[in-house]
């Protein structure tokens, strides 16, 4: 049952930290999103690739995050440094683009990140 | 305001009855699509329908899209606990290569 992984699955640390979260997608998926879900302000897109290449980093803040695809099967999320407005839920979804439409999104488990 | 934005924020009904929550958007779409979330996990497909399609069904899902009014509305037939969750609306905006999420439907079964 292939599925989307996220690691960790919780984070607590202080401010001013640095932060990684790894995502592996759905072998032989070839888009990867990065959201943030928190109650304010919903579900929102960070950055997203297609086949490794960065498409769309527009929604994140790109003074402290970043976000990579150093090869097929992982996907990385940087935050540094941190700070208590990034606690949030962060998640990452894989799917399959061929074309002009963008099909059905996977979702990972999430990492809870938690910045005091 | 946003695109895709769902209707009723917050549902609440009895075991048995139908539950229908509507999206609304403003610009053209490929497709839209419908994901489930539980508490505490992510976002789970239930049902895609292409700007071609006026209905589907999918089990006890059945999802309308009604492209000249830019709405399209998720019933659940006979409903069950299990089906407490937030339900989301996404569309794949015309050009734009990615799903625009709303903000949600919080819909509560009670037993």
């Amino acid at each position: 049952d292939a599925r989307v992984t996220q690691t960790p699955r919780h984070k607590v640390t202080e401010m001013g930290q640095e932060v990684t979260m790894r995502c592996q997608p759905i072998l032989g998926h070839n888009t990867v999103f990065w959201y943030r879900q928190t109650m304010m302000q919903g579900l929102e897109l960070l950055a997203y690739f297609r086949n490794r290449a960065p498409l769309d980093d527009s929604g994140m803040p790109k003074d402290r995050f970043s976000a990579e695809m150093p090869d097929a099967t992982l996907a990385t999320l940087k935050i540094q440094p941190s700070e208590p407005r990034d606690s949030a839920v962060y998640f990452c979804a894989s799917g399959f683009r061929a074309g002009a439409y963008t099909d059905t999104q996977y979702f990972g488990p999430g990492t809870r990140l938690t910045v005091l | 305001s946003q695109q895709g934005e769902e209707d009723p924020q917050a549902l609440s009904i009895q075991e048995g009855e139908n539950a229908t929550m509507n999206c609304s958007y403003k610009t053209s779409i490929n497709n839209l699509q419908w994901y489930r979330q539980n508490s505490g996990r992510g976002l789970v497909h239930l049902i895609l329908i292409r700007s071609n399609e006026r209905e589907k069904h999918s089990g006890r899902l059945r999802v309308t899209l009604d492209t000249s009014k830019k709405s399209s509305s998720l019933l659940i037939t006979a409903s069950r606990a299990a089906d407490t969750a937030s339900y989301f609306c996404a569309t794949d905006l015309q050009g734009a290569q990615k799903l625009v999420f709303g903000q949600g439907t919080r819909l509560t079964i009670n037993p």
